[in-house]
């Protein structure tokens, strides 16, 4: 079964930082490639960030560009949104998809999310 | 950036209706659409991709249609399940803005 397990949400202020972590189970990990994706309370879905398979390609929102890195380690199934000088906008539910099958954009298979609040 | 417009924004139906959400493109994005079903407290479930191709275990009274700029979701006969919030995005590239903006299919 297709396991994503987000990690690392909870409460920042503003300027602060957070590490969001996703375990991946039940595929092969280095075959897919992972999204973020964020809720704001009572909003759509925002795309936050994209990693491919070899962490060749690698996009985010111009809203969180140069302030946070998405990465991947294939040996331990895991991929990583380091989440810098946060601002109150950041605040949502972020979740981590699997592609559908090698470097898709969409996403197949969704963790449960991490909420992340940014709140002086 | 591509932008996803979804029409209607909320839907009001009763058990057993047909309804239809349409997501247009604002250029051409080929097939390249998934239509995704988001239960209050929920991730979002992938229901179709590739515009009409439905996913594995979802019920065959969703349907996808379209191609180019015009897309539609039909659900043939509304289960209680089946009130929720759907979601149209685009892949033909990457975008922060892929999605559309949601339909909330409520209970009449």
């Amino acid at each position: 079964e297709v396991q994503l397990v987000e990690s690392g949400g909870g409460l920042a202020q503003p300027g602060g930082s957070l590490r969001l972590s996703c375990a991946a189970s039940g595929f092969v990990f280095s075959s897919y490639s992972i999204n973020w994706v964020r809720q704001a309370p009572g909003k759509g879905l925002e795309g936050v960030s994209y990693i491919s398979t070899t962490s060749s390609a690698i996009y985010y929102a111009d809203s969180v560009k140069g302030r946070f890195t998405i990465s991947r380690d294939n040996a331990k199934n895991s991929v990583y949104l380091q989440m810098n000088s946060l601002r109150d906008e950041d605040t949502g539910v972020y979740y981590c998809a699997r592609g559908y099958g090698g470097n898709s954009y969409h996403s197949q298979h969704w963790g449960q999310g991490t909420p992340v609040t940014v709140s002086s | 950036d591509i932008q996803m417009t979804q029409s209607p924004s909320t839907l009001s139906a009763s058990v057993g209706d047909r309804v239809t959400i349409t997501c247009r493109a604002s250029q051409s994005i080929n097939s390249w659409l998934a239509w995704y079903q988001q239960r209050p407290g929920e991730a979002p479930k992938l229901l179709i991709y590739k515009a009409s191709s439905l996913e594995s275990g979802v019920p065959s009274r969703f349907s996808g249609s379209g191609s180019g700029t015009e897309f539609t979701l039909t659900i043939s006969s509304l289960q209680p399940d089946d009130f929720a919030t759907y979601y149209c995005q685009h892949y033909i590239t990457y975008s922060s803005y892929s999605f559309g903006q949601g339909t909330k299919l409520e209970i009449k």
